[in-house]
Formats: structure tokens, C-alpha cells, sequence
């Protein structure tokens, strides 16, 4: 079956701008994560859902971070007023819904890019 | 924050040897998972082993746990040019508010030379 989707794969934008990323989860997972990857750096969590509700938000690095999954399937991480910092690659994964214990599949990320 | 770490940074072999890279970690896991990444891109699954279980075998992947040292190895054998790629460890503490949260360690780039 189709494994996670995401888009875009690359976004370039401008500094003070607004952005969004959306990810398609496999479908029937009701688990999923995003996590922020920097050069040379491993993943870093930022959010996890599980359904429709953000069961843990505390690695989005501040307000300008926010995500939503209103349906329980794609979710859309969201960046406001972009700093050059935000640059990164944004990774997102799903599971079958007992995190913790099912394999997390990811995606192929999207590359921000903050000019 | 990581709370894993692979260990070589950089580990450059040529094509039919074996590679082995470590994952040290700090606090107590559930479970740990080795990842493979292509080109700075998307992660692939290769193993998750479970904090009661020592050892795990897929394909030519060998991975073991030692949860008294909080350390677990990855063997690749008989290594090919396609193997070339960032592996990091993943640790899942499995527990309260950090349920469901994966920590990454920076990874071990292995390069096989043909």
C-alpha cells in the first residue's frame, strides 16, 4: 500500500512569511508525528496526534509552530513569521495507534528552505 | 534533546566486509529502532527490537540490546555500495508524557566502497 506522503517536497520561502506542510499518513494509522531534522543532526520530535487531538505538543519550539489534524488523517504543520533558523527538513510519521509499540513509518520529508 | 548516540560519527568500508555501529542512550526505553536514511531525505525502518528481547536477525541486520550498559549494536554483513547511507538509533522511553516520542542520536554515515 501507498506509505506516507508528504508536500511539498521542497519549499523555499521568505523570511517573516507564513508557511504549511501537510502530510498523508498510511491510511489506518491513527498516530502521527512530526519531527524537524537539521544538517548533520538526527530527528528531533516536535508534535505527536493521536486521532484528531495533539496528545503531546511540547517539541514545537515556540508559538510560531502549530499544527492541526482536524479529521484524524492529514495533518498540516504550520509556520508563521519564518526565521532563517526554522531551515530544516520537516519529517513527518505515522503508526498504527499504540505509540510506543508499532514501528514509526516516515515520509520523505519536506526541505524548508528560509531565505 | 537526543539521547541517542551512534557511534563511529563515520565508519568507510569496502564492499563485502561487515559494519558495525553502536547507539549508546541514557534512561530507561521500551523499545529501540534502527533507521536508515538516504540522502538526508525520508527514514526507513530496518529493525525495532524490544526492551526484554537481546537480539534480533533481519536479512543480513543483526541487531543486540544491552539494557544494562544502555547500548545496542548494529551488524551489517557482507556489505554492499547500496548500503551506503545514514543509520541512527531511535529510543521510545514508553512511558507518561513522552509516550509515543522518538529520540534520534546524530547517526553513523557508512560509505561501502566498491
Amino acid at each position: 500500500g501507498a506509505g506516507v506522503s508528504q508536500t511539498p517536497s521542497n519549499k523555499v520561502t521568505e523570511k517573516g512569511k507564513y508557511v504549511e506542510l501537510r502530510c498523508d499518513p498510511i491510511s489506518g494509522h491513527t498516530a502521527l508525528y512530526w519531527y524537524r531534522q537539521s544538517l548533520g543532526q538526527g530527528p528531533e520530535f516536535l508534535i505527536y496526534f493521536q486521532g484528531t487531538g495533539a496528545a503531546d505538543d511540547s517539541g514545537l519550539p515556540n508559538d510560531r509552530f502549530f499544527a492541526v489534524r482536524p479529521e484524524g488523517s492529514v495533518s498540516t504543520l504550520k509556520i508563521q513569521r519564518t526565521e532563517r533558523g526554522d531551515s530544516a527538513v520537516y519529517l513527518c510519521a505515522s503508526s498504527l495507534g499504540l505509540a510506543g509499540v508499532e514501528t514509526q513509518y516516515f515520509g520523505p520529508g519536506t526541505r524548508l528552505l528560509v531565505l | 534533546s537526543q539521547q541517542g548516540e551512534e557511534d563511529p560519527q563515520a565508519l568507510s568500508i569496502q564492499e563485502g566486509e561487515n559494519a558495525t555501529m553502536n547507539c549508546s542512550y541514557k534512561t530507561s526505553i521500551n523499545n529501540l529502532q534502527w533507521y536508515r536514511q538516504n540522502s538526508g531525505r525520508g527514514l526507513v525502518h530496518l529493525i525495532l527490537i524490544r526492551s526484554n528481547e537481546r537480539e534480533k536477525h533481519s536479512g543480513r541486520l543483526r541487531v543486540t540490546l544491552d539494557t544494562s550498559k544502555k547500548s545496542s549494536s548494529l551488524l551489517i554483513t557482507a556489505s554492499r555500495a547500496a548500503d551506503t547511507a545514514s543509520y541512527f538509533c531511535a529510543t521510545d522511553k514508553g512511558r507518561g508524557s513522552t509516550l509515543g516520542r522518538l529520540y534520534f542520536g546524530r547517526g553513523t554515515q557508512l560509505t561501502v566502497w566498491p
